[in-house]
């Protein structure tokens, strides 16, 4: 069964530093999604993706953040100068279609900022 | 704002015994309604869909009711094995491919 593959599965980096956190996508789906999870936290929505371009984002998704997928297969997230408290579980999430199908979501990256 | 609430307490049961999960959310009235379950350290995999015009949802030894009046979920494990202890969110979209989670729910099923 096709899924949804995230790379790497740990990021520790220095505060200020930026991260680009990776994701591959199932191949025919057309929405795509980040999330965060901070530890024993409920997981947070960030920005949702559709047809080259954000549809939604959460007030987490400030300007140190941006999303991308550059070559049609890989979507990333991009956090510019990290700091303490962006240290989460990140998780992408594609959906084949809209209204009700499913997010499918990849196994996270754990982020730790020091 | 909206709210989606779940009991943030764990629920212990024994095997074979059945498991009862509540959602329930304020402000919003969504056209359908998913339940996810979350292993430790994994991404959140999806169960079971409802829909506002459905009142129940099977799927093997899992059951979704789903009550727009009283904007309540709840999700039933029955005959459960100590296999189905995890996490079990559900989820609301709100806005265009805005999906909010709940905080979940901790269940153990004891052996």
């Amino acid at each position: 069964e096709p899924e949804v593959t995230q790379t790497p599965s740990h990021q520790v980096t220095q505060m200020g530093q930026e991260v680009i956190l990776r994701c591959v996508p199932i191949s025919n789906h057309l929405y795509f999604y980040w999330y965060r999870q901070i530890l024993g936290q409920k997981v947070e929505f960030l920005v949702s993706f559709y047809n080259n371009e954000i549809s939604e984002k959460s007030e987490i998704f400030d300007d140190q953040f941006s999303v991308e997928r550059p070559d049609g297969s890989n979507f990333t997230l991009k956090i510019r100068s990290t700091k303490l408290e962006d240290s989460a579980m990140y998780f992408c999430a594609s959906q084949l279609d809209r209204g009700n199908s499913p997010l499918h979501f990849g196994n996270g990256t754990r982020l730790t900022v020091t | 704002s909206q709210k989606i609430e779940q009991n943030s307490e764990a629920l212990n049961i024994q095997e074979g015994k059945t498991a009862t999960l509540t959602c329930n959310y304020t402000n919003y009235s969504p056209a359908y309604l998913q339940w996810y379950r979350q292993d430790p350290g994994r991404g959140p995999v999806f169960l079971l869909l409802i829909r506002e015009n459905e009142k129940e949802k099977r799927k093997e030894r899992l059951k979704v009711t789903f009550d727009t009046t009283l904007k309540q979920s709840l999700f039933h494990i029955t005959a459960s094995q100590p296999a189905d202890s995890a996490t079990y969110l559900c989820a609301l979209e709100r806005d265009f491919n805005k999906f909010y989670f709940g905080s979940g729910t901790k269940l153990n099923v004891k052996p």
